[in-house]
């Protein structure tokens, strides 16, 4: 299995910073890559696909870059509704495999 | 984009068989969306269980595989998960959601709300 290691697992922040949230495949997973955001009790919702698109709707705060193994969501100046847990995501490889989430906490 | 809803006993005994159902709504189940089931223990992380795709084509996850079928119902709209010889280990929430594709990689693009299952006795 491709093992997905997010760091880090939490962080603290205010709202205004800009936060940057890292994902690393254990092996070349080219841009199979997918960032999502999970609030508590609530579906994850799909933020960034093939490592560095926009989903529609989302705001353009939000960004992603990498390929291989070393990915990086970015959120720039970050907003109350942000604060909540984050996913990476492959689809490279079978199974299909996240990190454990990072989750984004009030500072 | 398509609504999806998940629909099922929230409560499955050990060595049971857990059924999920998974409506699909706003679209049909026979488009180049794949069909997948992701879960989540309380407290963890999301594991990708499988997907198929309308023509009967699936994919399992190997840690599951022996346990899992996944079916479609073109009729209905809908898709299925079955998951035997269950265990407390199973327990979790179960998302159903409908992956996109193209030469980039899958992405999941819509997911329903979550249905919570317990195995207990």
């Amino acid at each position: 299995d491709i093992q997905m290691t997010q760091s880090p697992s939490s962080l603290s922040a205010s709202v205004g910073d800009r936060v940057i949230i890292t994902c690393r495949a254990s092996q070349r997973i080219n841009s199979y890559l997918n960032w999502y955001q999970q609030k508590l009790g609530k579906a994850p919702k799909l933020l960034i696909y093939a490592a560095a698109s926009l989903q529609s709707g989302v705001p353009s705060r939000f960004s992603g870059s990498g390929s291989g193994t070393d990915f990086t969501l970015t959120i720039t100046s970050l907003q109350p509704e942000d604060f909540a847990t984050y996913y990476c995501h492959q689809s490279y490889g079978t199974p299909q495999t996240f990190g454990h989430g990072t989750k984004v906490e009030v500072k | 984009q398509v609504q999806l809803q998940e629909s099922g006993p929230g409560l499955v005994k050990p060595s049971g068989t857990l059924s999920l159902t998974c409506i699909v709504s706003g679209g049909s189940i026979s488009t180049s969306d794949w069909w997948s089931w992701v879960r989540q223990p309380p407290g963890k992380g999301l594991e990708w269980i499988g997907e198929i795709y309308h023509s009967g084509t699936t994919y399992y996850n190997p840690s599951l595989k022996s346990r899992v079928t996944m079916s479609v119902d073109k009729s209905k709209n809908q898709f299925s998960l079955n998951l035997t010889s269950v265990t407390a280990a199973d327990t979790a929430t179960y998302y159903c959601a409908s992956l996109d594709w193209d030469w980039e990689g899958k992405w999941f693009d819509a997911w329903g709300q979550g249905t919570p299952v317990i195995v207990s006795s």
